[in-house]
């Protein structure tokens, strides 16, 4: 079974803070996934990555950066955290890239 | 970004009954996929469908990829309690990305 690992699943953090929230996968994946999600909004894609040291923008990548520095790790960085990014983040890889996605547990990030 | 509609937003109803939930898109997919949430978790992937007109089961769960290719839906049979939860559909039509609907939540009394 396909596991995907996110580091912290409860965060709290103030305004203007580094935030880095993490994602490891066991699976060798090719492709890994941030999404967001909000209640009503469904889940949004932050950024994606089919390789490592690649990364595209998803659907609303401002105010966010990754990095994928091996195959298994992909982190999600705010660079200066806001309120407005309050919100439930969800890891998720998969093998191919029109392949289900399999998803991680979770971090409820807080933006004080 | 394209977002799905995915209707009904909640629907509570007793245990034993039938279930059907829907989505729809203004673009063609060449994939359909189902996901359920439990509270505090992930989403895990219930039901695939990569053809047109496809009809798959897993379970209880049956769902239905339409033939427009526009839309998609998922049925569960004699609900119980633990099919609470969130289902999400999720459609792809280029395979670069798939695009999430805004959820149905389910709850089930028993």
């Amino acid at each position: 079974d396909v596991k995907v690992t996110q580091s912290s699943r409860y965060l709290v953090k103030r305004t203007g803070e580094k935030v880095f929230l993490e994602c490891v996968q066991d699976m060798d994946h090719e492709n890994m996934f941030w999404y967001r999600q909000d209640p009503g909004l469904g889940l949004r894609l932050i950024y994606f990555s089919y390789d490592v040291k690649m990364k595209e923008k998803g659907d609303i990548p401002e105010g966010y950066s990754v990095s994928r520095e091996k195959k298994e790790r992909f982190s999600l960085i705010l660079e200066s955290a806001s309120t407005n990014q309050t919100s439930m983040y969800l890891c998720a890889s998969s093998l191919y890239r029109n392949q289900p996605q399999h998803f991680g547990d979770g971090t409820r990030l807080s933006i004080l | 970004g394209q977002q799905l509609n995915q209707s009904p937003q909640s629907m509570f109803i007793q245990e034993g009954e039938d279930v059907s939930m829907n989505c729809t898109s203004s673009s063609i997919f060449n994939t359909w996929l189902w996901y359920k949430q439990d509270p505090g978790e992930g989403p895990v992937l219930l039901i695939a469908l990569y053809k047109a007109g496809e009809l798959t089961s897993n379970g209880r769960l049956t769902a239905q990829f339409g033939i427009t290719r526009k839309d998609s839906f998922l049925n569960i049979s004699a609900s119980i309690p633990s099919d609470v939860g969130i289902y999400f559909c999720a459609g792809s039509n280029t395979g670069n990305q798939f695009y999430f609907g805004t959820g149905t939540s389910l709850t089930v009394i028993p």
